[in-house]
């Protein structure tokens, strides 16, 4: 079983609909959660960290379940620039070790 | 502020030759960890530095190495190259502690040919 797992999509939606991603993680001694955000040949980007208790951020909303070991992310009232692909991140344990586990990424496309 | 900078941004190399890349971190980050990349894929941790220490190493083989200097920049090294390390090669720094923020640079593309 992988790691971190996604669905890599495409999901194609249309401009201002709400779309939800999912992921699940392996290792259930994770300690830090995020969704990052890569546009075609460029770096990762820090979309948001997840806390335990769901945050918020504008249009962005994320969930952790620690006992079924899932995250999500909705995004509402989607923007063609929303367009991008979106990789689950899940620390790995091990001290300060800052090495991250990424999924493969779910690709949206936003339909004008 | 600069950010995460890499060097070179594009290479082409042969099978069998070795390859360096660089990486200058945020300032006043001393933490900077590499990822490779290949198409298709998220992106796959291959070592964090630390203080000049190695502190993390994924599952790489022993062709993969790296260092980090003094000035808390880093050197990735990969010899004997095969085509499948043709890749984004990313680097990226933050500060030390699990949970903290890491911030990628542009990543240098690898071409094996």
């Amino acid at each position: 079983r992988k790691e971190v797992e996604q669905d890599p999509g495409p999901f194609n939606v249309p401009e201002g609909a709400t779309v939800a991603f999912n992921c699940t993680y392996s290792n259930s001694a994770s300690q830090s959660f995020f969704w990052y955000r890569q546009d075609c040949r460029k770096e990762p980007k820090l979309l948001m960290s997840v806390y335990s208790s769901g945050n918020e951020d504008g249009r962005f909303t994320a969930q952790l379940n620690r006992a079924s070991q899932y995250i999500s992310l909705l995004i509402r009232d989607s923007k063609l620039s929303d367009s991008a692909t979106y990789l689950c991140v899940v620390n790995r344990v091990g001290g300060g070790a800052d090495g991250l586990t990424f999924g493969k990424g779910t690709h949206l496309i936003i339909q004008p | 502020d600069a950010g995460v900078t890499q060097s070179p941004t594009h290479l082409i190399k042969t099978r069998g030759q070795q390859v360096t890349l660089r990486c200058s971190p945020i300032s006043g980050h001393k933490s900077v960890s590499w990822y490779q990349q290949v198409l298709g894929q998220g992106p796959q941790f291959i070592f964090q530095y630390y203080e000049k220490e190695e502190r993390g190493r994924g599952n790489f083989p022993d062709r993969f190495s790296a260092r980090q200097f003094p000035n808390y920049s880093s050197e990735l090294n990969v010899n004997a190259l095969l085509l499948g390390d043709s890749a984004l090669y990313l680097c990226a720094s933050g500060q030390w502690g699990s949970g903290n923020t890491i911030y990628f640079g542009e990543g240098s593309w690898l071409t094996v040919v």
